[in-house]
């Protein structure tokens, strides 16, 4: 099946920062999601993006299907962000979810 | 739009006790997914349904864990006899084919099993 690696695994900001998670993917997909896993467990959808550049406030994300890459930029970063980022792709059918990158903000 | 609905948000229960979780995908969208979240394994799916039909079951951990789609808006995930290794956290999602298969995910149920 297809692999899906995140990084980093983990990462602390200082409130105000920026920052930049990569995923990387082993095969062509069909679709390419991004989450934030928030403190409480929610899984907030951020961004489907099968290919090209999208963007939602502080957050942007571009995947580069031809290279099998997809980064997720949050500028301007807040404590709020703090929690779990998640890519996931589908290849035929089902989403195959990564690891994640662990984001803390602090104030 | 209620987004994917699914109850209880937690439930406590004793080791050998049925567990019955419910799920109300969105309106209108023709597929459902079950997910595990654990700390060791991650996101785990362990089922599929589109159109209410099961798809690929080949991620339920063992017969102890059933599922089904007797409508469009309604599905359970029934787990008999619980044991404590089933303590974790399920989430159902849910996609349409016609809005690209972008997933949207419940607010999951935490589940222990002492």
């Amino acid at each position: 099946g297809i692999q899906v690696e995140q990084s980093p695994p983990d990462l602390i900001l200082q409130e105000g920062a920026n920052s930049t998670l990569r995923c990387n993917f082993s095969d062509s997909v069909n679709n390419l999601q991004w989450f934030h896993q928030n403190p409480w467990g929610q899984l907030i959808n951020l961004f489907y993006i099968p290919s090209g550049t999208k963007q939602n406030g502080r957050l942007s994300a571009t995947t580069v299907a031809t290279e099998r890459y997809s980064l997720l930029y949050i500028s301007s970063s807040q404590t709020t962000d703090s929690g779990v980022y998640f890519c996931a792709v589908r290849g035929y059918s089902t989403l195959t979810f990564g690891k994640g990158t662990m984001l803390l903000v602090s104030p | 739009d209620a987004g994917v609905i699914q109850s209880p948000r937690h439930e406590v229960t004793e080791m050998g006790q049925e567990v019955t979780l419910r799920c109300k995908p969105i309106s209108g969208h023709d597929y459902l997914f079950w997910y595990r979240q654990t700390m060791m394994r991650g996101l785990e799916l362990l089922i599929y349904f589109n159109n209410n039909v099961p798809i690929d079951d080949s991620g339920m951990p063992e017969d102890r864990f059933s599922a089904k789609m007797p409508n469009a808006s309604f599905s359970t995930l029934k787990i008999q006899p619980s044991e404590p290794r089933d303590s974790a956290v399920y989430f159902c999602a849910s996609s349409s084919r016609d809005r690209g298969y972008e997933q949207y995910f419940g607010p999951g149920t935490r589940l222990t099993v002492t």
